[in-house]
């Protein structure tokens, strides 16, 4: 069980143009979602948070307008990369938050490597 | 370990030893400390976890240690298998973790290849 899936799992986009990338929890619904960026040989930045029905929390530095998140459904978050440049280009990683035996966890997607040329 | 520039602290093993992976984490407030495997090109897998209340957890050929004096966290991984070649990540959080204000706070990652 907590599976997370993402679509898709990789893109490559010409520079200008937007990439929307999904995440979903199949078999659990998650009141809050994480977006995570991690550039080769780096570690994971967190970039948003991401509550059902309501505004995501934004990490200091990251742009809300450039990188757009939906979490329309308890089992549904987009990630939206408008007019994406080639600095873009990253790993783009997901979780999904769950309580579970008392503790709250974070189930990870499998990741949407993105390339902009 | 701390990288340097873009690269990765590597630990490299034969097949059949034991591996030691450390970490040090950065606030006395977290409480819950978590390791994640990462295989190439792919997302975090949980490992094991550790809250702040014991000092010792173990899993299947995994055992996490927490040093909370020195904020020292270390993952023990028993009899390596080619398998366990990965980038291994530690992360932090606090009592909100997984909800709308708990967030994980990720280590540096260290390199893990096991030579067969």
């Amino acid at each position: 069980g907590a599976v997370v899936s993402q679509h898709p799992s990789w893109v490559i986009c010409k520079s200008g143009t937007s990439v929307k990338i999904e995440c979903r929890s199949l078999d659990f619904q998650a009141t809050t979602m994480f977006w995570y960026r991690q550039f080769p040989k780096q570690s994971l930045m967190l970039m948003a948070t991401s509550n059902e029905g309501s505004k995501a929390t934004y990490e200091q530095g990251v742009e809300k307008d450039k990188f757009l998140i939906n979490h329309a459904s308890l089992t549904l978050s987009t990630l939206t990369v408008t007019s994406a440049h080639p600095e873009d280009s990253s790993f783009y990683i997901c979780s999904a938050g769950l309580e579970r035996g008392g503790n709250n966890e974070q189930f990870f997607g499998p990741g949407t490597r993105l390339t902009v040329l | 370990g701390e990288s340097v520039g873009l690269h990765l602290p590597t630990l490299s093993v034969q097949e059949g030893d034991n591996s030691i992976i450390n970490c040090a984490y950065s606030n006395s407030a977290s409480d819950y400390f978590i390791w994640y495997k990462q295989e190439s090109g792919k997302g975090p897998q949980f490992i094991i976890d550790i809250r702040s209340n014991m000092d010792k957890r173990q899993g299947q050929r995994v055992t996490v240690l927490l040093n909370k004096t020195v904020k020292h966290l270390s993952l023990q991984i028993a009899a390596t298998q080619p398998g366990d070649s990965a980038v291994y990540f530690c992360a932090e959080t606090d009592a909100n973790y997984g909800g709308s204000q708990g967030n994980l706070i990720f280590g540096k990652g260290t390199k893990l290849s096991v030579k067969p």
